[in-house]
């Protein structure tokens, strides 16, 4: 059964930082690797999505990697802001496509 | 807009009385699923639809029921509810796996108190 974990739980850094989400999957079989933004009180919000096949995938300040023989996705957030204050969350799909596993995700607040 | 509806988004019910939430989408997705979040466990699927007539259980299917009788909707029903199922709800749905971008579209939840 997929597993997937998040480190750390939560994580407080100042306006301008760089930084670095960790994801783990203990089942490398995965269809894709999706990482989520959730804002207090609201839905989930796709930010990147990286199919098995491909390594990395940009949006804007976001990078998100995938190394599948590791079972490990990063998410890095260039020159953080406090608007990029919430919880991220990673979900592995399974290789059917049909069920996702959740990490428990890392709250996220940045410092002005 | 392109979005997933989430009915209602607060209730607070007894145990043992049937209840319905309501999940529509208008992007034409095939798959639809359900999720709820507790603290400390984080998100876990419910149910899943891979298209119209064709649903099967995720990993905590257990008091909750599903039917997918139009591609748009995908109601979820707890027939009995009790007080172990006070949680988070989400709806969500995307393209059917292979078919094109596989992102999955979050309705805004729905908090459930069973008292």
């Amino acid at each position: 059964k997929q597993e997937v974990t998040q480190i750390p739980a939560a994580l407080s850094v100042p306006e301008g930082e760089n930084l670095v989400l960790n994801c783990s999957f203990t089942d490398s079989a995965i269809y894709n690797l999706q990482w989520f933004r959730q804002d207090p009180g609201k839905g989930l919000t796709s930010l990147l999505l990286i199919q098995s096949s491909q390594r990395e995938q940009t949006s804007g300040r976001l990078n998100a990697s995938l190394d599948k023989s590791s079972g490990r996705s990063t998410l890095y957030i260039a020159a953080s802001q406090p608007g990029d204050s919430a919880t991220y969350l990673c979900a592995g799909t399974n290789n059917a496509g049909n069920m996702l596993t959740f990490g428990g995700g890392t709250r996220l607040m940045v410092k002005p | 807009e392109a979005q997933v509806t989430q009915n209602p988004r607060y209730l607070i019910t007894v145990t043992g009385k049937k209840l319905t939430v309501t999940c529509s989408q208008n992007m034409n997705h095939e798959y639809m699923s359900w999720y709820r979040q507790d603290p400390g466990l984080g998100l876990r699927q419910i149910y899943y639809s891979m298209n119209v007539e064709v649903t099967d259980k995720g990993d905590v299917p257990e008091g909750y029921k599903v039917s997918r009788k139009e591609k748009r909707n995908f109601p979820l029903i707890l027939e009995s509810p009790s007080p172990n199922q006070t949680s988070l709800y989400f709806c969500a749905s995307s393209l059917a796996p292979g078919t094109g971008p596989d992102t999955q579209y979050f309705g805004p939840g729905t908090r459930l108190t069973v008292l």
